[in-house]
């Protein structure tokens, strides 16, 4: 089955650096690679996702980055800002059944 | 609310009791999923159905565990005998076909 590894753990960012937080899977017929964002008691909501059809999308402050050929993907987040702090998963699968990455605990400091 | 509803909230049972949660997707979506997250993990896949079909189940999905959608609309997972093992985060997703998995608010499971 897939396995999604996530790096780092933790992470904390000066506000208005950027943020950057990769991951790796192993089965390349995953095609379908989201990223979450989940903050403290709530639900996971999707910020940004690509398909393996593509290398790179952006979505203002956003994107994500797809190598197929190494089979990692990143997530990039510029302009970091307080309400960026939160835990965000990468996923990767084909969709009907992701694989989540273990999260990377953002925090952006003042 | 249009987005997607888990019931109840929080369940705090003892070891052995079973226990029923309920998700409501949002409509129209076909797809429908449950994971099971622990603390300082992310979502664990445990099994999603197509309208009433369930297609995949997870290994972690133990026969203790069923899970139903019986009009292909909302659906209820059950644990029976439960274990202090079980207790975690359980969430359900929906989405339509391939789209975006959208997130409900999930249940948290204790059992003492």
């Amino acid at each position: 089955g897939e396995n999604v590894e996530q790096h780092p753990s933790t992470l904390s960012v000066q506000e208005g650096d950027s943020a950057v937080i990769k991951c790796t899977y192993s089965d390349s017929a995953s095609n379908y690679f989201p990223w979450y964002k989940q903050e403290l008691g709530k639900r996971p909501q999707l910020i940004i996702d690509i398909r393996s059809n593509v290398g790179e999308k952006k979505d203002q402050r956003i994107a994500v980055t797809l190598n197929k050929t190494a089979k990692h993907f990143s997530l990039h987040i510029t302009e970091t800002q307080p309400e960026d702090s939160a835990v965000y998963f990468c996923a990767a699968g084909a969709n009907e059944k992701l694989t989540f990455g273990t999260g990377t605990r953002l925090t952006i400091i003042p | 609310d249009t987005g997607v509803s888990q019931n109840p909230r929080h369940k705090i049972t003892k070891r052995g009791q079973n226990v029923t949660f309920r998700c409501d997707p949002i409509s129209e979506h076909n797809r429908l999923y449950w994971y099971r997250q622990t603390l300082g993990q992310g979502p664990e896949f445990l099994t999603y159905f197509q309208n009433e079909a369930q297609l995949e189940k997870s290994r972690l999905l133990s026969d203790r565990f069923s899970a139903e959608r019986p009009k292909g609309s909302f659906s209820t997972l059950e644990i029976q005998r439960t274990e202090q093992g079980d207790s975690a985060m359980y969430l359900c997703a929906s989405s339509r076909n391939e789209d975006t998995q959208y997130f409900g608010p999930g249940t948290r499971l204790t059992v003492l």
